[in-house]
């Protein structure tokens, strides 16, 4: 079981908004600000899409979003394209220890 | 370009000891901490370890704490994972991955650059 808790699941149509929940406590998401976000594709290395909870990478298009409130971080698709369905895995800093979610796997319908 | 590739995966029976080797390329190694994370098909992405620009501090995951060493020779550009007393639970891809600006933490860190990952089978 992972440490941070996220839906195996999440859909949406072209063009359309989706959203990622990402859940964890007050000793790793609550706690810091320092909660990323990593897509895959698959047979692919992770990609940095997301950091420290809302700043995102040169070259990562600002459709991508993140936000955090109490102890559930969230990552928001906007103007879903076919090439945002991926795997989606959130992380976060908890003390010396890093830990990741189970996966979003993100279907573009 | 930034460059990471992975090596030294492999099948081997339990109880044994393999070491994974991420050598890098396109960028100054020595200015960079450097972490392992594995990713087992059935349950995600595990943080392994990381390891600070020169070296001089370590941390590990608990799961593997004792069993496993980071280590890094920064004038070959090469960072190491020396796994021992390997379990069938170690099975899974291994990658290095790059943490692209300086946090006062290790664990702080997200990771701009990712190898293709080491693919470690532990069966008997």
């Amino acid at each position: 079981q992972s440490a941070l808790t996220q839906p195996p699941s999440a859909s949406g149509s072209p063009g359309q908004s989706v959203t990622i929940s990402c859940t964890g406590t007050s000793s790793d998401v609550g706690g810091y600000n320092y909660v990323s976000w990593y897509q895959q594709h698959p047979g692919r290395a992770p990609k940095l899409m997301i950091y420290e909870v809302s700043k995102r990478p040169s070259g990562v298009p600002d459709r991508f979003s993140g936000s955090k409130s109490g102890n559930t971080a969230s990552l928001t698709v906007s103007g879903l394209q076919a090439d945002d369905e991926a795997d989606y895995y959130c992380s976060s800093y908890a003390g010396n220890n890093k830990v990741f979610g189970g996966g979003t796997k993100l279907t573009v319908l | 370009q930034v460059q990471l590739v992975e090596s030294g995966g492999g099948v081997v029976q339990p109880g044994t000891s393999l070491r994974l080797s991420c050598t890098a390329s396109g960028f100054t190694f020595s200015g960079f901490p450097m972490h392992w994370v594995r990713q087992d098909p059935g349950t995600g992405l595990e943080w392994v370890a990381a390891i600070s620009y020169d070296g001089s501090e370590k941390y590990h995951a608990d799961s593997v704490k004792g069993r496993f060493t980071i280590s890094r020779d920064n004038p070959r550009s090469t960072l190491y994972l020396q796994m021992n007393s390997l379990r069938v639970e170690d099975t899974a891809v291994y990658y290095c991955a790059r943490v692209g600006r300086y946090y006062d933490i290790l664990t702080k860190g997200s990771f701009d650059y990712w190898g293709q990952g080491t693919l470690l089978t532990v069966s008997s």
